[in-house]
């Protein structure tokens, strides 16, 4: 079946860097995914990944996939207090035209 | 573009009462989703529906109804509002292809908080 899991919690202090883990059951993966959801609002994309990649940078976002191990990871460079969110997890299998599965999202505190 | 919208944005049901949910996209999506959202369980997919007419169940259907008339339209029903149904609902909608460039984007709208007595 599909599972998507994170941790729920993250606390980091300003200016450090942020790494947000996930992992994943299913193989057939073609599309891994991170969304950012600020109070009080829906979810946005941040940015993604395709299986066959290992790495994607976009300024101070780095994701790194291990398919090997089924583990994503989102880390954010210079953390600051506007980063503060949810930050969800998921995937997309085979041909793309099914939902997308969430982790149920790990929350992060940026201390000033 | 308004991207997606929904509405209304806030509600308080008495247990028992029945309400529609209204979710609108001016993107031309074929794909279109409710997802409830409750804390320490992420998002939870109700139900879908991948084009004019078509609806699918998704990992939490019971208690809800939904309508895809319109291919810009979606609606979520509560025929008979209980209590657990008390979340945050949001709506989000996507290509049915991978555009050159780009993955399977959902957009999310902002969400209805409803909240059930």
């Amino acid at each position: 079946g599909e599972d998507v899991e994170q941790s729920l919690f993250l606390s980091v202090r300003e200016g450090d860097s942020s790494v947000i883990n996930c992992t994943y059951t299913d193989s057939s993966s073609t599309y891994l995914y991170w969304y950012k959801q600020e109070p009080g609002a829906g979810l946005q994309l941040l940015t993604y990944i395709f299986s066959n990649m290992d790495m994607k940078q976009d300024q101070r976002l780095t994701v790194l996939l291990n398919k090997k191990d089924k583990h994503l990871s989102l880390r954010i460079a210079d953390t600051q207090t506007g980063d503060s969110a949810i930050y969800f997890c998921a995937e997309i299998m085979n041909s793309g035209n099914t939902p997308l599965v969430f982790g149920k999202g790990t929350r992060l505190s940026v201390i000033a | 573009n308004a991207g997606v919208t929904q509405t209304p944005k806030f509600r308080v049901l008495k247990t028992g009462q029945s309400m529609t949910l209204l979710c609108a996209q001016d993107m031309n999506h074929e794909y279109m989703y409710w997802y409830r959202q409750d804390p320490g369980m992420g998002l939870r997919l109700i139900h879908y529906s991948v084009g004019e007419g078509t609806t699918a169940k998704g990992e939490v259907p019971d208690g809800y109804n939904v309508s895809r008339l319109k291919k810009q339209n979606f609606l979520l029903g509560l025929e008979s509002a209980a209590p657990s149904q008390t979340s945050v609902y949001f709506c989000a909608s996507s290509y049915s292809e991978r555009l050159p460039g780009l993955g399977y984007e959902q957009y999310f709208g902002p969400g209805t908080r409803l909240t059930v007595t």
